[in-house]
């Protein structure tokens, strides 16, 4: 089942602060993000294993409640390269059975 | 580093061609890549696991005859979408997982293919 991302749509002015949630309804190994802009494929930013530890990518930082089965990206102080839309990708395993399943997505729009 | 390049980038073909498209890890080697397939506005979703020398594993709904998929090397998957109808035309996207990393996929710049 395809984890949740809200909010579906975000519009922020350059300099504000923003957090997308992507919610899961099974168990979790790991939590990856990405960033994709139109028309092109999705950058890898960062992956969260179990365990809950909160990671950080220049001004944008994620973490993961395993308990929750959730994650949530933090994007501060945000600047227009910022603007795409982000997934969020679910694994429930490790080793040679790991893939990936992507949320539903949030589209980021940052203005002047 | 962690390039995946995919060829070609665009394709425009009748109905009931075969096209294929290539997925290429540059600088690095991957064991495993992955096919997704991406309609417009939303989410990508996965095809097919490629693993290196055996056969693909498909998702549920995902016709194995008509999504031909070959991991030739470790740096090599190929997808050919035979027969192809107006109903493929889609954006296809190729990954490659980061042998002896955490589990990161690197994408491939995608292939949009249109079926006329």
């Amino acid at each position: 089942q395809q984890p949740v991302q809200s909010p579906q749509a975000v519009i922020l002015r350059e300099g504000e602060d923003a957090v997308i949630n992507c919610s899961s309804s099974k168990a979790l190994y790991s939590v990856h993000w990405y960033r994709q802009k139109h028309g092109e494929a999705p950058v890898f930013l960062m992956i969260l294993l179990k365990g809950g530890e909160q990671k950080g990518h220049e001004k944008i930082s994620a973490s993961f409640n395993e308990k929750k089965q959730q994650s949530s990206l933090y994007l501060t102080a945000s600047q227009l390269s910022y603007s795409g839309t982000y997934f969020c990708g679910t694994d429930r395993n490790t080793g040679t059975a790991s893939k990936l399943t992507f949320g539903t997505g949030t589209r980021l729009q940052v203005t002047l | 580093g962690a390039v995946v390049s995919q060829h070609p980038s665009r394709v425009i073909c009748k109905s009931g061609t075969s096209v294929k498209i290539e997925c290429r890890s540059l600088d690095f080697q991957a064991t495993t890549m992955f096919w997704y397939r991406q309609f417009p506005k939303q989410s990508l979703m996965l095809m097919a696991t490629s693993n290196e020398g055996s056969k693909a594993t498909y998702e549920q709904g995902v016709e194995k005859d008509k999504f031909l998929i070959n991991h030739a090397s470790l740096t090599l998957s190929t997808l050919t979408v035979t027969s192809a109808h107006p109903e493929d035309s889609s954006f296809y996207i190729c990954s490659a997982r980061l042998r002896g990393g955490l589990g990161e996929q690197f994408f491939g710049p995608g292939t949009r293919l249109t079926v006329l």
